[in-house]
């Protein structure tokens, strides 16, 4: 079974609007960390935000947000006023605590989502 | 300025040769890792090093090789035994050992094999 599933392979939004997207997570560990990455055309991996599974409230990081439901086991990234330059690939990522294979630093990836800003 | 390079940035060979694809970071970061991408996919981890002159297999070793002989530095060796050995390749180092601490990644190499 995976355990990060992204359901949407692309999605477009107009610029200046918010867009969410989606990510369901699945572990059976209590301590484990939820990243997001925008991958642009270029190539190269950009971190955006981080959410432990402990924290009390849902991370932000300027026109990012993670919208974290633990009991759904999702972690929707939320991008408002989105830009032109938004348009990329997007990955949720997942590193469990020790004991579940987390010990290493090792992270697992979605498939991602395209995002395309139409102007 | 700190960060993690790769090069090249394309690569080329033919089919049978062994090609080896460098990291190289300045961050003092203890971890490194390798990862590759296909099209359309996530990254699928390859090799990883949690210190110097020691390295585990990820989800996809065979027909892969590293060695980190340096703190700075962690090659990996595509050797003929890959099959499907065309895709992006991208390598990362991590700061410490916290559940939080992201993996910082170079700009990749994208390998292509004919």
């Amino acid at each position: 079974a995976q355990k990060i599933t992204q359901t949407q392979p692309g999605m477009f939004v107009q610029e200046k609007e918010a867009v969410t997207l989606d990510c369901t997570y699945d572990t059976s560990d209590p301590s484990y960390g939820l990243f997001w990455y925008k991958q642009p055309s270029s190539g190269e991996m950009i971190f955006l935000i981080y959410q432990g599974s402990y924290d009390q409230q849902n991370a932000t990081e300027g026109r990012y947000s993670l919208n974290f439901q633990k009991a759904r086991k999702s972690a929707n990234l939320v991008i408002s006023a989105s830009q032109l330059g938004d348009s990329a690939m997007y990955f949720c990522a997942m590193r469990e605590g020790p004991g579940y294979g987390g010990s290493q630093g090792n992270l697992i990836f979605g498939k991602g989502t395209k995002l395309s800003v139409k102007p | 300025d700190g960060g993690i390079t790769q090069s090249p940035k394309y690569l080329f060979r033919k089919e049978g040769q062994n090609v080896t694809l460098s990291c190289e970071q300045n961050l003092n970061h203890d971890a490194m890792y390798w990862y590759r991408q296909d099209p359309g996919q996530g990254l699928r981890l390859i090799y990883y090093s949690q210190i110097v002159n020691d390295f585990q297999k990820g989800d996809i070793a065979e027909g892969y090789s590293v060695s980190r002989e340096k703190k700075e530095s962690f090659p990996l060796t595509v050797t003929s035994a890959q099959k499907n050995p065309t895709a992006f390749y991208l390598c990362a180092s991590r700061p410490g050992t916290g559940l939080s601490y992201e993996q910082y990644f170079g700009p990749g190499t994208r390998l292509t094999v004919t």
